[in-house]
């Protein structure tokens, strides 16, 4: 079974610009959730979604916004990019939405803002 | 503050020796508890998880971790630890009867001497 996939692996934006990320969960799972890593505030949770409906959010700006297809695919979209946006973002699936489900992460995206 | 503490930044053991990562969580009751794993350039893993019962749980990789209510701690261990275990370690808890966010703590980064 594939894991789960992240395009695109590396991107560089300039401030101002927006940038939209790319999840494939593992097939079957229907929870994708996302997180921004950054050396500073390490990982924090932006968001989840569960059957195409935003589960839960986390202290994000509203810059920070994403959604889900009906295949459970999800995006993320960040406007108006900040230099301090730059951090590896990180996708994780799951086979449902619930706390003591395991998750699986994918690789990342890492994005440099200039 | 609700929180969760990795001490130790970084550490250093000689290959073959024990390793032991603390956790410390600060919360009202005894939330989910995971220790993740990730690897360079990779996502994260997860080792092994607490909910409830049986205080010492086993991961993959040789892994176990001991939950210890009275000191608020969930320290990873591995009796002999292998070059290929260097990576950076989180600790992570999802708070009983909140909103199921999970808070990741800062990470350990592990360096395993030949």
């Amino acid at each position: 079974k594939a894991g789960v996939t992240q395009t695109p692996r590396y991107l560089i934006k300039t401030r101002g610009q927006q940038v939209t990320l790319s999840c494939s969960p593992i097939s079957g799972h229907r929870s994708v959730s996302w997180y921004q890593q950054t050396p500073g505030q390490g990982l924090q949770f932006l968001f989840e979604y569960f059957s195409e409906t935003q589960r839960n959010k986390g202290n994000f700006p509203g810059r920070f916004s994403g959604r889900q297809f009906s295949n459970s695919r999800s995006e993320m979209n960040v406007s108006t990019l900040e230099l301090g946006d730059s951090a590896l973002y990180l996708c994780a699936s799951s086979f449902t939405s619930g706390r003591s489900n395991e998750q699986f992460f994918g690789p990342g995206t890492r994005l440099t803002v200039l | 503050a609700q929180s969760v503490t990795q001490p130790d930044i970084h550490i250093t053991v000689s290959e073959g020796a024990s390793l032991e990562l603390r956790c410390n969580y600060s919360y009202g009751a005894t939330p989910y508890l995971f220790w993740y794993v990730q690897s360079p350039g990779q996502g994260l893993q997860l080792l092994l998880k607490y909910f409830s019962g049986d205080t010492l749980v086993q991961g993959i990789k040789g892994f176990e971790a001991e939950f210890k209510r009275s000191q608020s701690s969930f320290n990873l261990r591995k009796p002999s630890v292998h070059w290929s275990d260097a990576a950076e370690y989180f600790c992570a808890v999802v708070p009983l009867g909140g909103d199921d966010k999970i808070i990741f703590g800062k990470g350990t980064r592990l360096h395993i001497l030949p």
